[in-house]
């Protein structure tokens, strides 16, 4: 259980070009999804809370009119890069919340990533 | 300013050796941990959560929680070279931090033949 998938895995794209990355939860609903960004050799970096039927919460200094976030299903949210740029090539991994029924806690489980590469 | 510290190594032990990873982390309203594997090129995987004081195994994993001394660890036992991977440190629910994790920046390890 637990699943998280992402589309595309790879995507290849010319400057200032729009690109779209979708992220699902397989086998259970998300009422929250996360987005973070990955340079090489570095740790997560979270760039935005995704909440279903709200507004993205933005981390500071993440551009939101550059990262369109969209979550409209319980199981989807979208994260649309527009007019990317090479320094925007990197390594895009989303992921969800399952609840966990014992103690409350909830538990993030991560989608395979989509790894961008802007020319 | 939350913070997430591991060493960033890389760890070496040897096949079958226990390794032992360690965490510490600064925002004393923490109340879970969680410790996962990351592959070269891969996104990261959940191996252990733990969110009481004491230890919690599971399989070769044991996840060691110490809230009073801020300070969360993990053990692999009969390490193998498969378990080569960089392991991230997670705490949630910190003060004002809601469902966001804060990471560390992780802990390379290297299971040598």
């Amino acid at each position: 259980g637990a699943v998280v998938s992402q589309h595309p895995s790879r995507v290849i794209c010319k400057s200032g070009t729009s690109v779209k990355i979708e992220c699902r939860s397989l086998d259970f609903q998300a009422t929250t999804m996360f987005w973070y960004r990955q340079f090489p050799k570095q740790s997560l970096m979270l760039m935005a809370t995704s909440n279903e039927g709200s507004k993205a919460t933005y981390e500071q200094g993440v551009e939101k009119d550059k990262f369109l976030i969209n979550h409209a299903s319980l199981t989807l949210s979208t994260l649309t890069v527009t007019s990317a740029h090479p320094e925007d090539s990197s390594f895009y991994i989303c992921s969800a919340i399952a609840a966990l029924l014992a103690g409350g806690y909830e538990t993030q489980y991560f989608g395979p990533g989509t790894r961008l590469l802007v020319l | 300013q939350k913070e997430v510290e591991q060493n960033s190594g890389p760890l070496s032990v040897p096949e079958g050796a226990i390794a032992s990873l360690n965490c510490t982390y600064s925002d004393r309203g923490s109340q879970s941990f969680f410790w996962y594997r990351q592959y070269s090129g891969k996104s990261p995987e959940l191996i252990m959560s733990i969110y009481s004081n004491g230890d919690k195994e599971d399989g070769r994993f044991t996840a060691q929680l110490n809230k009073a001394s801020q300070y969360v660890s993990l053990l692999i036992r009969d390490s193998q070279p498969s378990d080569s991977a960089t392991y991230l440190c997670a705490v949630n629910g910190g003060t004002g931090g809601g469902n966001k994790l804060t990471f560390g920046t992780g802990t390379q390890l290297k299971v040598e033949l």
